[in-house]
């Protein structure tokens, strides 16, 4: 079992649904959780970080986190083209001072 | 200024060759890490300096050499490599360790012939 699995993808919504995108993750005492996005060619951005069970809003982003399920997941609401991106889910492991990443859920958004 | 920069942008360079790879953050952000991503892959760590002395080596081969000269500044060094080893190289910096917040450089593509 991957530490931190994703979806690959990719996940293809129309302009203006909401995009789901899901993690599970092994290590049980995972803190912190964070969502990085990554354009075609270009480095990750952080855009969203989870600490606390329950939801996260942030603009069009809503983190929602699951302890006891071990499930992290990120809507985007209004979906855009230019939020056709790779999303990698990160968790910090509890042990081992190491961010985790899953391979990536690709989202393709289309107009 | 929540920009990290590295330099080059593009990287060729022959099995015999040695490079350096350079990063530079002005956050005031004690943690640097260097990171390799494969074509459709995630970033794999590879180092991390916390407070300018290395604090993890995920085992990665000696040819592949880290420098923090100070806490705004990180090399990698580079001889001897292989063309498996060509890859994006990212460089990323976070306030402190053990925080996943963490800003990444727009990267080095290095291409091993």
């Amino acid at each position: 079992q991957k530490e931190v699995e994703q979806n690959s993808g990719p996940l293809s919504v129309p302009e203006g649904a909401i995009a789901s995108l899901n993690c599970t993750y092994s290590d049980r005492g995972s803190q912190s959780f964070f969502w990085y996005r990554q354009y075609s060619g270009k480095s990750p951005e952080l855009i969203m970080f989870i600490y606390s069970n329950g939801d996260k809003e942030d603009g069009r982003f809503t983190a929602q986190l699951n302890k006891a399920s071990q499930y992290v997941s990120l809507l985007i609401r209004d979906s855009q083209p230019s939020d056709s991106a790779t999303y990698l889910c990160a968790v910090e492991r509890e042990y081992g001072n190491k961010l985790v990443f899953g391979a990536g859920t690709i989202l393709r958004v289309k107009s | 200024d929540t920009e990290v920069t590295q330099t080059p942008k593009h990287l060729v360079m022959g099995m015999t060759n040695k490079k350096s790879l350079k990063c530079e953050q002005h956050m005031g952000h004690r943690a640097m890490y260097w990171y390799k991503q494969k074509a459709k892959k995630p970033p794999e760590l590879m180092f991390v300096y916390s407070y300018e002395k290395l604090s993890i080596n995920e085992s990665v081969p000696s040819r592949f050499s880290p420098e923090c000269p100070n806490s705004s500044l990180l090399n990698l060094h580079l001889h001897a490599l292989q063309p498996e080893d060509s890859a994006l190289y990212l460089c990323a910096s976070s306030e402190g360790l053990l925080n996943g917040e963490q800003y990444f450089g727009p990267g080095t593509r290095l291409t091993v012939t």
